[in-house]
């Protein structure tokens, strides 16, 4: 079983849509969250931080259930521009050793 | 502030033969991380720096992989022989540790093609 498992999608959603990713993480002692964004051919860029408390960023809302070890994102509103791989990725203490899930991947379409 | 960089862009070479990576970090930035990105594949972690210091290398795939940080600046990944799985995108990144995790900023990652 890997470590971080997302569903590789793809996630095909017209333009308005909210769509919606899940990520489970098998290691308890995970310390940090993220989600990042992977283009064609690009490197990953990070989408933002998650928190144990959730937090939002416009559009973008990420949440952290540590008991059942998952982590999801929530894009509203979604946009051609958001058409990108989803990169679930988790740290252990002290944030090394960090661990990337395979992907989700995402078309927005007009 | 410039980002973080990675040359060659692109490295196509021979079995058996040695190839080198280099990897500049963003300025005042002490974790260096190497990834590894096989094709249909999720990015493997190699091994994490601080400072010129290895904190893990666990994830260096064998004793052909050879890293540096020769005074905690820039990095070296150096692959001897290269064997045909060693072919993949290679992303170096790095990161300043604050509190509530690590984010780490990648470079645009080198791609390595051995034939």
């Amino acid at each position: 079983r890997k470590e971080v498992e997302q569903d590789p999608g793809p996630f095909n959603v017209p333009e308005g849509a909210t769509v919606a990713f899940n990520c489970t993480y098998s290691n308890s002692a995970s310390q940090s969250f993220f989600w990042y964004r992977q283009d064609c051919r690009k490197e990953p860029k990070l989408l933002m931080s998650v928190y144990s408390s959730g937090n939002e960023d416009g559009r973008f809302t990420a949440q952290l259930n540590r008991a059942s070890q998952y982590i999801s994102l929530l894009i509203r509103d979604s946009k051609l521009s958001d058409s990108a791989t989803y990169l679930c990725v988790v740290s252990r203490t002290g944030g090394f050793k960090t661990i990337f899930g395979a992907g989700t991947r995402l078309f927005v379409k007009a | 502030e410039a980002g973080v960089t990675q040359f060659p862009s692109h490295s196509v070479i021979e079995k058996g033969q040695t190839v080198t990576l280099r990897c500049d970090p963003i300025s005042g930035h002490d974790n260096l991380y190497w990834y590894r990105r096989v094709m249909g594949k999720e990015i493997k972690f190699l091994l994490h720096f601080v400072k010129e210091s290895k904190q893990d290398e666990s994830g260096m795939p064998n004793n052909r992989f050879l890293a540096e940080r020769t005074g905690g600046t820039y990095s070296t990944l150096k692959v001897q022989p290269a064997e045909l799985e060693d072919s993949g995108v290679y992303f170096c990144a790095s990161s300043q540790v604050r509190r509530g995790g690590d984010e780490q900023f990648f470079g645009p990652g080198t791609r390595l093609t051995v034939l």
